[in-house]
């Protein structure tokens, strides 16, 4: 158990739809990524906060967005979803950014139909 | 920018024999280098990891790392594999100045026989 926890572990919805996945980060780690991981594409940078602000981006579709919230959990929204955003997405945290060891939740998976 | 390339996509090896897993990484300094093991359907678990000082590295699962400068290289070795040791793995690197977060390679899927 890496103390970083997701919500929720699986996502079934349609295209079209918007959803909002959560991440706890572990206690004391300001740092909060956000990763996407499908069989063609690999594991994918998304985006990265520290301590409420936004830091780091990569490969996020403008349909997504995130933000990291006053007691550090953080929320990823999807929106306008279409099939090929059927992914696990993962959030990670870390003690420092940006390129400190990064712990990993379990992943929330979504699918979409 | 730094990257990482892991060479192997799939290796297979037999239960109880050795394993040595490829990573080769790209960037002007000595970088900050992460192993990263992924059982199906679960999270990436931190192996081990490199800052400074001793090449060798110890990990977790009874995995260890070596550094090596001259050849850009953080390889994976386990003396005696299990069969539980069967995941994908991915190597990471981190640049120690700057506000570029860690990049992972594209892993390798590690099955292991009878």
């Amino acid at each position: 158990d890496s103390g970083v926890t997701q919500t929720p572990k699986h996502l079934i919805t349609a295209t079209g739809q918007r959803v909002t996945l959560r991440c706890s980060p572990r206690s004391g780690d300001l740092s909060v990524y956000w990763y996407q991981q499908s069989l063609d594409q690999g594991l994918q940078f998304l985006i990265q906060y520290y301590n409420g602000e936004e830091r780091a981006k990569g490969n996020i579709l403008e349909r997504f967005s995130a933000q990291q919230f006053p007691d550090l959990h953080s929320e990823l929204n999807l929106s306008s979803l279409e099939l090929g955003d059927s992914a696990l997405y993962f959030c990670a945290s870390s003690p420092r950014q940006p390129a400190y060891e990064q712990y990993f939740g379990p992943g929330t998976r979504l699918t979409v139909t | 920018a730094q990257s990482v390339t892991q060479p192997d996509i799939h290796i297979t090896v037999s239960e109880g024999a050795s394993l040595e897993l490829r990573c080769n990484y790209s960037y002007g300094a000595t970088p900050y280098l992460f192993w990263y093991v992924q059982s199906p359907g679960q999270g990436l678990q931190l192996l081990l990891k490199y800052f400074s000082g001793d090449t060798l590295v110890q990990g977790i699962k009874g995995f260890e790392a070596e550094f090596k400068r001259s050849q850009s290289s953080f390889n994976l070795r386990k003396p005696s594999v299990h069969w539980s040791d069967a995941a994908e793995y991915f190597c990471a690197v981190g640049a120690r100045s700057g506000n570029t977060p860690l990049v992972f390679g594209k892993g390798t899927r590690l099955s292991v026989i009878a």
